[in-house]
């Protein structure tokens, strides 16, 4: 069965960097493309990015200037970077399978992350 | 970038009622439109690919139609866990954009 868990810090000051990793178990993240998707409180989802063997990456156009998403296959785990952040990037953050690159067919539990001083 | 507008934002219902979500897309996205479902506190679970495909172990009550800008999600006799937050989402070109959400409520 596979599945994915999020892991960070749930409190990030402003202007900081957020950083979040999603490891995956049950199967190998080589074989699929990963995505970030976050959802701020009583709001609905925003698409964050996705990676793809390491080489293949694809960012929102509204946060591609602060987004790196990054894969380490020895530790079957990708990852989230989120520069310069503010109050406005305070959510729940998914990482999730998407399937072709397309969909998202299999999701983590979710992290939140507050961004405040 | 493509915008997904969702209506209504909620939609009061009875249990074996009939619905229909209304999910529009700012320009053609041909059939490349997902339907997910959000109850709280959950991740989201997808529903529907590619407008009409439903996926294995989803409810044969739920159906997507739909293709180019106007797509809509249907449960045929709405049932007491289907109460959740309904979300389309586009999959054309390189962006992925949900709509903001209908939140199917108990009336």
């Amino acid at each position: 069965q596979v599945q994915l868990q999020e892991s960070g810090p749930g409190l990030v000051k402003p202007s900081e960097t957020l950083s979040l990793t999603c490891t995956v178990s049950g199967e190998s993240i080589s074989s699929y493309y990963w995505s970030w998707v976050r959802q701020p409180p009583g709001k609905g989802l925003e698409w964050i990015g996705y990676i793809y063997s390491s080489a293949i990456t694809n960012y929102n156009p509204s946060l591609k200037s602060r987004v790196t998403i990054s894969m380490d296959t020895s530790k079957n785990h990708f990852s989230l970077r989120l520069t310069s952040v503010t109050a406005a990037d305070t959510a729940l953050y998914y990482c999730a399978r998407a399937r072709s690159s397309s969909v998202f067919d299999l999701w983590g539990r979710g992290t939140l992350v507050t961004v405040s001083s | 970038d493509i915008q997904m507008t969702q209506s209504p934002s909620t939609l009061s219902a009875s249990v074996g009622d009939r619905v229909t979500l209304t999910c529009r897309a700012s320009q053609s996205i041909s059939i490349w439109l997902a339907w997910y479902q959000q109850k709280p506190g959950k991740a989201p679970k997808l529903l529907i690919s590619k407008a009409s495909s439903l996926e294995s172990g989803v409810p044969s009550r739920f159906s997507g139609s739909g293709s180019g800008t106007e797509f809509t999600l249907t449960i045929s006799s709405l049932q007491p866990d289907d109460f959740a937050t309904y979300y389309c989402q586009h999959y054309s070109g390189s962006s992925r954009t949900f709509g903001q959400g209908t939140k199917v409520e108990i009336k």
